[in-house]
């Protein structure tokens, strides 16, 4: 079993549509990333969270560390927001090293 | 701006050839990470540097080694490329002991 997981793997939406993306980790953590991959390949950073909520434009991301899950939420999606979205989690066992999700490909369709 | 620039975006290469992948990053970061991305698998860890001339395996070192003799440049070494290491390749950057981690524009890599 993956320690990071995540669901829907593949999820396609009319615009307008409100998303929501969900990952759920095994391990303790320091913090947990939301990242965005567009076809071409670079990643960039969404979200950096250790606890509670953050929201950045059409974006929010929560996290409740008792459940071990996160999720990453899109309002009013748009076909620019296609993508993959990649949680990836902070061990807390002092490591800087990272443990992905294998990513959610999302289409939002004019 | 944090930049992590990878040197090629596409690269075709034959089977047994050696081929090097190229990281730069210009933010005097200690972590240098190269990572592969496969479907269905996500990325994985090949290698890691914490610092100039320091390394350490990641999950998936075999076939593969890396070079840090600067500390902004980070090669991934692939010493006879074979068909199964057609891949995407990330190189990523961050502080010591930061989780924040800056990532390159990948390197799609097929070899023939």
């Amino acid at each position: 079993k993956n320690e990071v997981e995540q669901s829907p793997q593949n999820l396609t939406a009319q615009e307008g549509e409100f998303i929501t993306i969900n990952c759920s980790y095994s391990v303790g953590i320091s913090a947990l990333h939301w990242l965005q991959q567009h076809p071409g390949g670079g990643i960039v950073s969404l979200f950096m969270l250790s606890s509670g909520k953050k929201k950045h434009g059409r974006l929010i991301a929560t996290i409740n560390i008792q459940e071990k899950h996160s999720s990453l939420h899109i309002t009013a999606s748009h076909p620019r927001d296609s993508a993959v979205y990649i949680c990836a989690v902070r061990p807390s066992d002092n490591t800087d090293k990272l443990i992905f999700g294998t990513g959610t490909r999302l289409q939002v369709f004019p | 701006d944090v930049k992590v620039t990878q040197s090629s975006r596409y690269l075709v290469k034959r089977t047994g050839e050696k081929v090097f992948l190229e990281c730069v990053q210009d933010m005097d970061h200690e972590n240098m990470f190269w990572y592969r991305q496969d479907p269905g698998l996500g990325l994985r860890l090949i290698y890691f540097s914490y610092d100039v001339k320091m390394k350490e395996k990641g999950d998936i070192p075999e076939g593969y080694s890396v070079s840090r003799e600067k500390k902004e440049r980070f090669s991934l070494i692939l010493e006879s490329a074979s068909t199964n290491q057609t891949s995407m390749y990330l190189c990523a950057s961050s502080f010591w002991n930061s989780p924040e981690a800056f990532f390159g524009q990948g390197t799609r890599l097929t070899v023939v």
